[in-house]
């Protein structure tokens, strides 16, 4: 079975980094595209970024929001995807999820989580 | 960037009704949109993708349409485990994006 477990977040100030990981199985990991995609409290869903596969160059996308200071990775050989998350503001608060593309680049599988929260 | 605009921002059914909720696209994203259940607490499941395609798993109720710029999502009889918050998603063009969402009651 597909498995996706988050790990890493927590408590920053604002600020600071934090660099959150993606654990995947079940799946060929070096043949999709990989996501990362938050939920601030009590509201929508929010698209970070996406990291495409080695045939595609590895090429990187991030949301406007994010961009210049999150960078997001990913180790093949590893079955990892990492967000390296720098300069964050409060309004990164949130829920992120990992997730990996499936057909029409739907998400078809998703993690639990992991909680961000950014206070001083 | 693609706006989609979701509605209604919430619905109030009961049992066995029809439900459907709409995303209009701001431009021309062809097929590459999915729909999506969120339960609370929980992480969000994939219902439908490429438009009209049902995903693994989830029940015949379940339908999606499209005509031109606007995308569908409808339930034939709405059931106790439907309830939930849902979104359209397209992923036509970076930046890929939600919709607003769609709370769905029980009347």
């Amino acid at each position: 079975a597909v498995q996706l477990v988050e790990s890493g977040g927590g408590l920053v100030q604002p600020k600071e980094s934090l660099k959150i990981s993606c654990a995947a199985s079940g799946f060929t990991f070096s043949n999709a595209a990989m996501y990362w995609v938050r939920q601030a409290p009590g509201k929508g869903l929010e698209w970070v970024a996406r990291i495409r596969t080695k045939p595609n160059n590895y090429a990187t996308y991030y949301a406007d929001s994010v961009k210049g200071r999150f960078t997001i990775s990913r180790d093949d050989s590893k079955s990892m995807v990492y967000l390296q998350m720098d300069n964050l503001k409060t309004e990164d608060t949130a829920m992120y999820y990992c997730t990996a593309s499936s057909r029409y680049n739907s998400f078809a599988y998703w993690g639990q989580g992991t909680l961000v929260t950014v206070s001083s | 960037d693609i706006q989609m605009t979701q509605s209604p921002a919430s619905l109030s059914a009961s049992l066995e009704e029809i439900v459907t909720i709409t995303c209009q696209a701001s431009q021309d994203i062809g097929n590459w949109l999915s729909w999506y259940q969120q339960k609370p607490g929980k992480s969000p499941q994939l219902l439908i993708y490429g438009a009209t395609s049902l995903a693994d798993g989830v029940p015949s109720r379940f339908s999606g349409s499209r005509s031109g710029t606007q995308y569908s999502l409808k339930i034939s009889r709405l059931q106790v485990e439907d309830i939930g918050i849902y979104y359209c998603l397209q992923a036509y063009s970076a930046p890929w994006t939600f919709g607003g969402g769609t709370k769905l009651e029980l009347k």
